[in-house]
């Protein structure tokens, strides 16, 4: 079945450490997007790649790396400059520009606490 | 800059009550309109979708109309059931500029409880 994949569902990170959650899509979609979302205040937007090795800052990047190496594949990092890392992130993908009005597939989401 | 405001929650109703969820938009484009329902520990989902004004979405017993003149697209559902309970998000995608193409604006999320 077509969709998509994030892993792991739930991650404990130690203060201070870096740690990579994986998003992989089998959709063939161009467009990829990592949101974080807390209590209260929806969803943010991270990064955002509408093309494999291209991507764009969303409206909370700091401390927050990514990469587009491959069309199925957009990991979000989540390093120790993140004041506040523990959320709920979401990563979802959508066709692109190039086909409009169309909709984004999410998926299931990684629940990342600092301990 | 686009947006969208949507209504706060919680909202609480009894099982067969009549449901709005209002939201409204401002978009410098020509936005596509969207509901997404997210269910506890999971992903978000699309519930409904609109692409040009005057167009109604609708799916499972829920609705909303595109309505440019009063830049709405309110969520209703006739009868609502204990399943329907979930958080529900309103959001924008403007297709026509620059580096911003098909990226989503969401609304806070409105908490949705029914009661048996």
């Amino acid at each position: 079945d077509g969709g998509i994949t994030q892993s792991p569902k739930y991650l404990f990170r130690k203060e201070g450490q870096n740690v990579t959650l994986s998003c992989e899509q089998n959709l063939n979609h161009d467009a990829m997007y990592w949101y974080r979302q807390d209590p209260g205040q929806g969803l943010r937007l991270i990064y955002y790649s509408q093309i494999v090795n291209d991507f764009q800052k969303g409206d909370i990047a700091e401390g927050y790396s990514v990469s587009r190496e491959k069309k199925e594949s957009f990991p979000l990092t989540v390093t120790s400059a993140q004041k506040n890392p523990t959320a709920f992130y979401l990563c979802a993908s959508s066709p692109g520009p190039s086909v409009r009005r169309t909709e984004a597939f999410f998926g299931q989401g990684t629940r990342l606490t600092v301990v | 800059g686009d947006s969208v405001t949507q209504m706060e929650g919680p909202v609480t109703l009894s099982e067969e009550a009549f449901l709005t969820i209002n939201c409204t938009y401002t978009a410098t484009g020509y936005p596509s309109l969207f509901w997404y329902v997210q269910y506890p520990g999971e992903g978000l989902q699309l519930l409904l979708k609109a692409t040009k004004a005057d167009d109604k979405g609708s799916n499972k017993g829920f609705e909303a109309t595109y309505r440019k003149e009063t830049t709405s697209f309110h969520l209703e559902k006739g009868s609502v059931q204990v399943s329907d309970s979930a958080v529900y998000f309103c959001a924008l995608s403007v297709s026509d500029r620059g580096s911003t193409l098909g990226r989503l604006y969401f609304g806070r999320g409105t908490q949705l409880t029914v009661w048996p």
